[in-house]
This record gives C-alpha cells, sequence and structure tokens, in this order.
C-alpha cells in the first residue's frame, strides 16, 4: 500500500545534541510537510517543499532544518534541540491542487533529556 | 496572519446525539476546508473536505461551509463512544499552498 512512513517512531535525544527524523512516501506526491504537535496544541507548520522548492515558515526557529534529496524521502534535522523542542513531528505529502490527497505519516514523538 | 478558530472543549455529548463542531478562519481568499479527526498519541486522519458554500454529507458526517461568514462546521450524527477525539479544522491557503491547523476541539461521547 501507497504510505507515508516515518522513522523513528520515537526518539530520545539529549538537550543539545543533534538529531534527525526521517520521513519517506510511496505515494509520489511532489508536496512533503513538516508540522509541530505540542501536547494540546494544534499542528504548526515548520516548512514544506514543493518539488525541490523549499519553504520555510517566518517562525521557525533557526535551529530547524530540512533537507529533501529525492522525491520519496524528507529530513528534519533538529541542531541543538531544546527542552521546548519536546513534541510530536509529523510528516505529511500532497499532490499539488489536490489537498484532499494530504496524508500524514504516523509521527515521530521526540522528547528532550 | 492567518489563523484558524475553534473553541477547545472538551465537548460531551450523550451516545446517539448530535455532536456540532465549530470553526472560523480570518483570510476570506481561503478555498479549501477539512476536518481532520485526532486520536490521542496518533496522527491526523482526514474525515471530510469542503469547498463550496452549501452542505456536504458523507455517512453520520456533514460538513458545512458559509464563506460570507467566514465559518465552517462539521455535524456528527447518532455519536459514537469511538469518536470521541479530537477534530482539527484545517484551511488550505492557495497563496504558498499551505494547510494550517485551529487548535482542535475535544470530543466525548459518553455511553
Amino acid at each position: 500500500d501507497a504510505m507515508v512512513i516515518q522513522n523513528p517512531r520515537y526518539q530520545v535525544t539529549q538537550f543539545g545534541k543533534p538529531v534527525t527524523l526521517s520521513c519517506s512516501q510511496t505515494l509520489n506526491h511532489n508536496v512533503m510537510y513538516w508540522y509541530q504537535q505540542k501536547s494540546s496544541q494544534a499542528p504548526k507548520l515548520l516548512f514544506h517543499y514543493y518539488d525541490k522548492d523549499f519553504n520555510n515558515e517566518a517562525d521557525t526557529p533557526d535551529n530547524f532544518q530540512s533537507r529533501r534529496p529525492n522525491t520519496s524521502f524528507c529530513f528534519l534535522d533538529i541542531r541543538s534541540p531544546g527542552l521546548g523542542d519536546a513534541a510530536m513531528y509529523l510528516c505529511a505529502t500532497s499532490s499539488a491542487g489536490s489537498m484532499d490527497l494530504i496524508r500524514f505519516g504516523p509521527g515521530t514523538r521526540l522528547t528532550v533529556t | 496572519q492567518k489563523e484558524v478558530e475553534q473553541n477547545s472543549g472538551p465537548l460531551s455529548v450523550p451516545e446517539g446525539a448530535i455532536a456540532s463542531l465549530n470553526c472560523t478562519y480570518s483570510d476570506r481568499g481561503s478555498q479549501s476546508f477539512f476536518w481532520y479527526r485526532q486520536y490521542s498519541g496518533k496522527s491526523p486522519e482526514l474525515i471530510m473536505f469542503i469547498y463550496s458554500n452549501g452542505d456536504k454529507e458523507d455517512g453520520r458526517f456533514t460538513a458545512q461551509l458559509n464563506k460570507a461568514s467566514q465559518y465552517v462546521s462539521l455535524l456528527i450524527r447518532d455519536s459514537q463512544p469511538s469518536d470521541s477525539a479530537t477534530y482539527l479544522c484545517a484551511v488550505y491557503y492557495n497563496q504558498g499552498g499551505k494547510l494550517i491547523f485551529g487548535q482542535g476541539t475535544e470530543l466525548s461521547v459518553k455511553p
């Protein structure tokens, strides 16, 4: 089945230790999103790719970076995680112009100790 | 500032009742509106989308859109305990190609 996969599902990192979360998709969607969701809050868009074009939200901290080496994969790098970065990180994909086709991955729960 | 507003709840309804969830948005240029269901610890799951003014029905779910009032709602008929979850309203902004979420309404359906 075509799907969005996130690895790992649970990640524990130490304060200040770089961490990378990964997302892959078999849907051949050209748009990929990264959202951050803290407890009892809305998913907050960090950035998205439209094909290779990178779009960073104005309020996304510089601590967060992203890479999309090809259509199928997208990475979220947190260079120096702080305690406030503990959250669920959601990857989503869509086909441009067909937002009803947006699909979310299962998420990665990040804990910062 | 593009915003999507929802009552955070919790909204509690008895089993079999109609649950009504509401959402307002700030950008009149918005074209597409979505309702997602999210169980605790899980990722959002698309329930309904609506593009045109009026009602759209899918089984027990009805989405209602009023662009003049910048208002979108979700009705759940014959609510079941398994409907207990957080319901997220999302608005797609064509400019920038972003899907922006409201904070969600927690629904509890009591047996």
